[in-house]
């Protein structure tokens, strides 16, 4: 079973670029989500989705925008990249996210560089 | 924004030692699950515990949640080397929508 597949691993960018981080889950989950994770920050959600064609944000979402299309991809985007976005960033998919108990499933992250 | 505590932020012990990790907030959760994150991974979950006073065991691992749902502590007996890792709490409130808020963290390194 794949689980949740992040890519790429590792990206560098110079500020001012723009990039898209993919995130695809094949486990038919209907919560999706972004986090950061910055050493001493913990995780931070970016932004969530409860189901496909809806969308909304988390706790740090300036910079990011994000699309729900299919129930599978969750595909986070950066319009203008700058050295504060400089981080390790993970998807996590739930049945339900926080209602009903349900466990995040972690993708194994992209760390994200911008010069 | 919600804010849970998790302490010690750091801690470093010698193979069987016992050890105990808080997590607490100020606020009532919901639910609250406990994650291990190796370098390199996503977290993974652990346990999840949902009613007042509950109390989960996993092998050498004890979970207690408090009575009033504010705080909960995860105990490891004897440690190992390979409990080494990044030990997180992220718990939902009635006001996160559903969404998960994590603790910064507690990166725990077991020495032989």
């Amino acid at each position: 079973n794949a689980g949740v597949t992040q890519t790429p691993k590792f990206q560098v960018l110079k500020t001012g670029q723009s990039m898209t981080l993919q995130c695809a889950q094949d486990m038919n989950h209907e919560y999706m989500s972004w986090y950061r994770q910055d050493p001493g920050m913990g995780l931070r959600l970016i932004h969530y989705s409860v189901g496909a064609g809806i969308t909304d944000q988390g706790e740090v979402p300036n910079g990011y925008n994000v699309s729900r299309s299919t129930t599978e991809d969750f595909p986070l985007r950066l319009l203008s990249a700058a050295p504060s976005q400089t981080s390790v960033y993970f998807c996590a998919s739930s049945y339900r996210g926080g209602f009903g108990n349900s466990p995040l499933h972690f993708g194994n992250g992209t760390r994200l560089t911008v010069t | 924004t919600q804010l849970l505590e998790q302490s010690p932020q750091f801690l470093s012990i010698q193979e069987g030692e016992n050890l105990t990790v808080y997590c607490n907030s100020s606020s009532v959760f919901s639910s609250l699950q406990w994650y291990r994150q190796e370098p390199g991974e996503g977290p993974v979950l652990l346990v999840t515990v949902v009613t007042g006073g509950e109390v989960k065991k996993l092998k050498r691992l004890t979970f207690q949640f408090g009575d009033a749902r504010k705080d909960s502590s995860l105990h490891i007996t004897a440690a190992q080397p390979g409990d080494t890792g990044l030990y997180l709490c992220a718990g939902a409130f009635k006001g996160s929508q559903g969404n998960l808020i994590f603790g910064k963290g507690t990166k725990l390194s077991v020495k032989p």
